[in-house]
């Protein structure tokens, strides 16, 4: 399977900032078949990102996918108060695996 | 509008078996599949298999093979799991996903989970 790392595991900024999260695999993920979620406490998760660029239906232009072969990033250019959120990747080309997650927090 | 309800929280005894459902409204049932994926208490997601309405393949975890068993009703646009030989470790909130209909692929609409319990 392949292994997905996330990093940081947790990130401290305030409102209005730029987030940077990473998510680095075990092996390449081919067509980038890569997507991003948010989770909110309580919440089923929200795709935003699939294909590893392409926003989901809905999703505002702050957030972006970025990366190909083992490096991807999700970056979220101006933080809104309800971005504070803990984010995953999940990759869909061998079988199906999620990162640990990274925790946005203020 | 796209929308995944599911089942009421469940409390099981070791080595029970629960069947958690999933119904489904505002698209085609049979033109998309069903993920289901859980989520321990404080911890990240896992993913535990795969199911078709359009023709009933499914493809299960290894970790889970023996212990599920993933089901569709189109009549009624459900989509059930069902585990068996449960474990304390087994308790979770239970999610189900809208997914592609011929393999999958990532989930662009989730059910509201459903926490099921394992204790004595």
């Amino acid at each position: 399977d392949i292994v997905l790392t996330q990093s940081p595991g947790t990130l401290s900024l305030s409102p209005g900032e730029r987030a940077t999260l990473s998510c680095r695999a075990s092996q390449s993920v081919s067509s980038n078949y890569l997507a991003w979620y948010q989770q909110k406490p309580g919440q089923a998760p929200r795709l935003l990102i699939y294909g590893a660029s392409s926003r989901a239906t809905g999703i505002p232009d702050r957030f972006s996918g970025s990366g190909s072969g083992t490096d991807f990033t999700l970056t979220i250019s101006r933080l809104e108060p309800e971005d504070f959120a803990v984010y995953y990747c999940q990759q869909y080309a061998t079988s199906l695996t999620f990162g640990g997650g990274t925790k946005v927090e203020i | 509008q796209v929308q995944l309800v599911q089942s009421g929280a469940e409390v099981k005894e070791p080595g029970a078996s629960v069947k958690v459902s999933c119904k489904a409204s505002g698209y085609t049932f049979s033109s998309y599949g069903i993920s289901w994926v859980r989520q321990a208490p404080g911890q990240g997601l896992e993913w535990m298999g795969w199911i078709s309405p359009y023709n009933g393949k499914t493809s299960y975890v290894q970790n889970f093979q023996g212990r599920i068993t993933m089901t569709t009703d189109t009549s009624t646009t459900t989509a059930y799991m069902e585990l068996r030989s449960l474990r304390s470790d087994d308790t979770a909130v239970y999610y189900c996903g809208r997914d592609k209909s011929t393999s999958w692929y990532y989930f662009d609409y989730w059910g509201q989970g459903t926490l099921v319990t394992v204790s004595s």
